[in-house]
């Protein structure tokens, strides 16, 4: 019940197009859901999150779709550039009882040129 | 303003040793969580502290311990050092649980990257 489960594993994508990951989630008890971009050797850095009363969520190129019924979500980066190039983790988070902060296993993105 | 720092930034341990890393939160900020991120897999949470108390725990052995200091700062030990320990350890700083909120946004910091030979 803890699981955050992430897909695809790594994606390729032309310059211009759309990146879709998506993230599924088990425990209804996770109240809110960050999307993490981490370059190598560096530490995962906020792109964008979204709490399940909302069912999507724009942030210039990056938006989050959510469906609380699901218990699914998804990053949709429009516009893909090589910069964007990344591996990016979805994650739920609980401040209910017990914290916890947990990641999914990952996407690696790279956008051609 | 200064992000989340953490010292050392790469650390090489030999089995059996043990090992201190090191971390400063973004000012302002109470609680100070510890992840251990495996090469290609998300980081896994390890500790959660906030104003000096321990207040989650993730699946890790005994080994791993921490602690946090008046001034927010924080510490990871971990004894007995094995070679699966081998991973990039992150910290991260978050407003904590008095942010008035059910979010707690975590900002991390670059990693000490430990390496157990």
């Amino acid at each position: 019940q803890q699981q955050v489960k992430q897909s695809p594993q790594s994606l390729i994508v032309q310059k211009g197009g759309i990146s879709i990951i998506n993230c599924a989630y088990e425990n209804t008890a996770f109240d809110y859901f960050p999307w993490y971009q981490q370059f190598p050797g560096k530490g995962p850095a906020l792109l964008i999150a979204i709490r399940p009363d909302v069912s999507e969520k724009k942030e210039g190129r990056f938006t989050i779709s959510f469906n609380k019924s699901a218990k699914q979500f998804s990053l949709h980066i429009m516009d893909s550039q090589p910069g964007d190039s990344a591996t990016y983790f979805c994650a739920a988070f609980r401040n209910s009882g017990t914290y916890k902060y947990i990641f999914g296993t990952g996407t690696r993105l790279k956008v051609l040129a | 303003d200064a992000g989340v720092t953490q010292s050392p930034t790469h650390l090489i341990k030999t089995r059996g040793q043990h090992v201190t890393l090191r971390c400063s939160p973004i000012s302002g900020h109470k609680s100070v969580s510890w992840y251990q991120q495996v090469l290609g897999q998300g980081p896994q949470f390890i500790f959660q502290y906030y104003e000096k108390e321990e207040r989650g725990r993730g699946n890790f052995p005994d080994r791993f311990s921490a602690r946090q200091f008046p001034n927010y700062s924080s510490e990871l030990n971990v004894n007995a050092l094995l070679l699966g320990d081998s991973a990039l350890y992150l910290c991260a700083s978050s407003l904590g649980f008095s942010s008035g909120g059910s979010t707690d946004t975590q900002y991390f910091g670059p990693g000490t990257r430990l390496t157990v030979l």
